[in-house]
Order: structure tokens, then C-alpha cells, then sequence
């Protein structure tokens, strides 16, 4: 059973760039699409972007000009980083494994990155 | 964007109770939604895939159902172990989309 882990600092300053990295185990990154989708506290799931194994990307216009994703498959890891962060990026992020028609199954368990000076 | 607006947004329940949650799409998405449960602290769990098919390893009480833009997740009788949230996801169109979820609680 595939296994994903997000780890990265739990606490980004305004203006700085939060990075986080998803190491997924029981299984391979290739062939799969890798996503990365937030929740602010209080509000609603937010997809940020997703990247293929290759290294393909393609993000959330709300959030494109800020979001970098990459991946590493001899580390079997992918990562997301989001510049100029705000109050209102603070939020609890997960990393999932897409399936088939790009349909999300398995996900991480999440991890909250708060952003305050 | 396609909105997906899910009802109700909170409900209580006992266990053995049948409950049902209804999930709306602005615009059709044929059968490209799955609906998940998520507990705290945990990783969300998918339920249902392609709106109707019980993914391996869930109780069959669990059921989905609907297509083009009107779609429910049916829990046949509620167990001790389903107080949860649950969210309905669409993939039909980029940028996926949620509904806002709906909590289930012990009534």
C-alpha cells in the first residue's frame, strides 16, 4: 500500500517562501500523476497543482504565478514550493497520489505550515 | 472553475441511521467524482470512485450514486466508526474541485 509523507517547516515568515516535501513509499512515483492540495482552516479543500512523474507540471491558475512543483524519483519524493506567502496561505497542506482521469486516491496525512512574523 | 455545491454542510446522526449527502456540479462532469471521508489528524480516505464503484476495502454500506451534475453518497446504516467528514470531488476539469464537506456528527 503506497505511503505519503509531507515534511517542511511548520513556520514560514510573510513575504518568504514556504517548501515542503512529499516522500512517498510502498510504491514507485512513476507512471503517476503527484498532487499537493491545501486547507485553510475553517474553509474548503483548495487543489494547488500536480506534477507527473517526468517532471510535467500544471497548476491551479489561483495560485500559478507562485507555486513551483518538482520531483525526485531517485529520493522518491516530490516537492511544492509557494513564494511571497501571506496570512491566507497559512493552512494544513496534504500531498496525494493521482489515479486514473486524474482522480485523486491516495493522500498523506497532511501538515500545517502557519505563517506569522 | 466548476463549483461544487454539497448539502447538507453539517447533520446528526445515531448509529444505525441511514444518511445521505448530495453533491451538485455547475456544470456536467458525466461520472468523474469520488467522494471521501477524513477524520483528524488522519489522511482522507476515498470511498467512492467514478461516482458509483466502492473502492476495494470499504464496507458495502457505503454507496455513491448519480451522474452528469446531481450526485449523493448513501451510508446505508451509520456506524460507531463513519463520524466523519465527507467531501465530494470533481476531476472532470481542471483545477479539480471540492465541495465544501459535511460533518457528521453523533447525534
Amino acid at each position: 500500500q503506497v505511503h505519503l509523507q509531507e515534511s517542511g517547516p511548520g513556520l514560514v515568515k510573510p513575504s518568504e517562501t514556504l517548501s515542503l516535501t512529499c516522500t512517498v513509499s510502498g510504491g514507485s512515483l512513476s507512471s503517476y500523476y503527484w498532487s499537493w492540495i491545501r486547507q485553510p482552516a475553517g474553509k474548503g479543500l483548495e487543489w494547488i497543482g500536480r506534477i507527473y512523474y517526468s517532471g510535467t507540471t500544471k497548476y491551479n491558475p489561483s495560485l500559478k504565478s507562485r507555486v513551483t512543483m518538482s520531483v525526485d524519483t531517485s529520493k522518491s519524493q516530490f516537492s511544492l514550493k509557494l513564494t511571497s506567502v501571506t496570512a491566507a496561505d497559512t493552512a494544513v497542506y496534504y500531498c496525494a497520489r493521482e489515479g486514473t482521469s486524474q482522480a485523486i486516491h491516495h493522500w498523506g496525512q497532511g501538515t500545517l505550515v502557519t505563517v506569522s512574523s | 472553475d466548476i463549483q461544487m455545491t454539497q448539502s447538507p454542510s453539517s447533520l446528526s446522526a445515531s448509529v444505525g441511521d441511514r444518511v445521505t449527502i448530495t453533491c451538485r456540479a455547475s456544470q456536467g462532469i458525466g461520472d468523474d467524482l469520488g467522494w471521501y471521508q477524513h477524520k483528524p489528524g488522519k489522511a482522507p480516505k476515498r470511498l467512492i470512485y467514478a461516482a458509483s464503484r466502492l473502492q476495494s476495502g470499504v464496507p458495502s454500506r457505503f454507496s455513491g450514486s448519480g451522474s452528469g451534475t446531481e450526485f449523493t453518497l448513501t451510508i446505508s446504516s451509520l456506524q460507531a466508526e463513519d463520524f466523519a467528514t465527507y467531501y465530494c470531488l470533481q476531476h472532470n476539469s481542471d483545477p479539480p474541485t471540492f465541495g465544501q464537506g459535511t460533518k457528521v456528527e453523533v447525534k
